[in-house]
């Protein structure tokens, strides 16, 4: 059964550093999706994306996050400067045309120190 | 702003009892309802979807039901097992012009043999 990928499971970074995580979607999606869920807290939507442009993003969705579809297969999350704050598990989701059903990776989980 | 909620937040039972699970949207600005499970550290199983037209869906021992006039949502799950044992959340969209996701509290459940 296709499924969504994230790569890698656990990044460790220092803060003020970039990091890109990256996500694999189910191959014929074309709806793209970050969300992240700070540790003991709720799942938050941070962005949607299509046709090569952002459809919606939420207010965590600052200038220091930037999401690219570099090639036919990968979609990937930028956190330009990394904040302690940004700790949190990211997960990436992917849906097809004309359905509702967004299916989840299994997240990468981001440590910044 | 809108707030999912999700009651019980935590039940443990006997293998075998039939659950129910609540999610509840603040102001009942509902469009679609997903139903996903969540294991400790790992990402979200979609479990199922109602969509806008319909009232309620079964996959095996699970049946979800939408009532979109008073925004609530209940899981049954049938003859529980011990494999159930996970956190079980609700999400959907506010209505049809947006995918964004907004998810409940979650219901951490237990089943013990």
């Amino acid at each position: 059964e296709p499924e969504v990928t994230q790569t890698p499971s656990h990044q460790v970074t220092q803060m003020g550093q970039e990091v890109i995580l990256r996500c694999v979607p189910i191959s014929n999606h074309l709806y793209f999706y970050w969300y992240r869920q700070i540790l003991g807290q709720k799942v938050e939507f941070l962005v949607s994306f299509y046709n090569n442009e952002i459809s919606e993003k939420s207010e965590i969705f600052d200038d220091q996050f930037s999401v690219e579809r570099p090639d036919g297969s990968n979609f990937t999350l930028k956190i330009r400067s990394t904040k302690l704050e940004d700790s949190a598990m990211y997960f990436c989701a992917s849906k097809g045309t004309g359905l509702y059903e967004q299916y989840f990776g299994p997240g990468t989980r981001l440590t910044v120190t | 702003k809108q707030e999912v909620t999700q009651i019980p937040a935590a039940l443990s039972v006997p293998e075998g009892e039939n659950l129910v699970l609540n999610c509840s949207f603040t102001d009942s600005a509902i469009y679609n309802l997903q139903w996903f499970r969540q294991d400790p550290g790992k990402g979200l199983t979609s479990l199922l979807l109602i969509q806008s037209s319909q009232r309620e869906q079964t996959s095996g021992r699970l049946n979800a039901s939408l009532d979109k006039s008073s925004g609530r949502s209940t899981l049954y799950i049938a003859a529980s097992q011990p494999g159930d044992s996970a956190t079980y959340l609700c999400a959907g969209p506010r209505s049809y012009n947006t995918d964004k996701l907004i998810f409940g509290t979650g219901t951490r459940l237990q089943v013990f043999p």
